[in-house]
């Protein structure tokens, strides 16, 4: 069971948008920074979002972040058929001391 | 361009000893450097960092202390993940990562650059 809670899969059709919920509590997300790190099928993760909302260099704007009190949001628009991944939330923990990951997500756009 | 390159992957008995390593390249090697598991089919986690600067502190996650152990040359660039008894639940992908902290600027801790992972199966 991971300490921050996602859906185990998200749907929908190319051109869609989709959003990934991540919640956690107090510990985590409610007074860290969260990111997000897409692990496209047979690869490493990659950094998607960090500190909330940023976008590193090469990361095009159809991946947005938020957070809000202790649950963050990954949204993807213009949805494309290699937009097909698992998507993963992670804070750091102050009461574990550790960094904390989702469950992760698989997103299948149809 | 910042490159983590692991070491390729590995088989091993459940009681041998095993040392997978990540060489950092494209920049100074003063960041720590950090290690994920994925088992088959599952999701991340986090295992612990070292800092290039400080090898003689790491830090685990607690679900990992003592189970694994962090080292790090920094003369080389390379940090190294250690079992000194494998079991057959080691069997996993390892990524070895680049933690940034940005604590100092009011910004957050992530991962922003990760290697290639490392396949490590146990068995009998």
């Amino acid at each position: 069971q991971s300490v921050l809670t996602q859906p185990p899969s998200v749907s929908a059709a190319p051109g869609q948008e989709v959003t990934i919920s991540c919640s956690g509590s107090d510990f985590n997300i409610g007074n860290n920074f969260v990111s997000w790190y897409q692990q496209l099928p047979g690869t490493g993760p990659k950094l998607l979002i960090y500190e909330n909302y940023k976008r590193p260099s090469g990361i095009p704007d159809r991946f947005s972040g938020s957070k809000s009190g202790s649950s963050a949001t990954l949204g993807i628009t213009g949805l494309q058929t290699g937009d097909e991944a698992d998507y993963y939330c992670e804070a750091w923990d102050t009461s574990l001391r550790a960094a904390v990951f989702g469950g992760g997500t698989k997103l299948t756009v149809l | 361009e910042v490159q983590l390159v692991q070491s390729g992957a590995e088989v091993g008995k459940p009681g041998e000893s095993l040392k997978i390593s990540c060489k950092g390249s494209g920049y100074t090697f003063r960041y720590w450097i950090g290690w994920v598991r994925q088992m088959s089919g599952k999701g991340l986690e986090w295992m612990g960092f070292i800092h290039p600067g400080d090898s003689s502190n790491p830090v685990y996650n607690p679900s990992f202390q003592g189970q694994v152990t962090l080292s790090v040359d920094e003369s080389i660039s390379t940090a190294y993940l250690q079992w000194t008894s494998l079991r057959a639940s080691d069997t996993a992908v390892y990524y070895c990562v680049r933690h940034i902290d940005n604590r100092g600027n009011s910004g957050g801790r992530y991962f922003d650059s990760w290697g290639q992972g490392t396949l490590v199966t146990v068995s009998s």
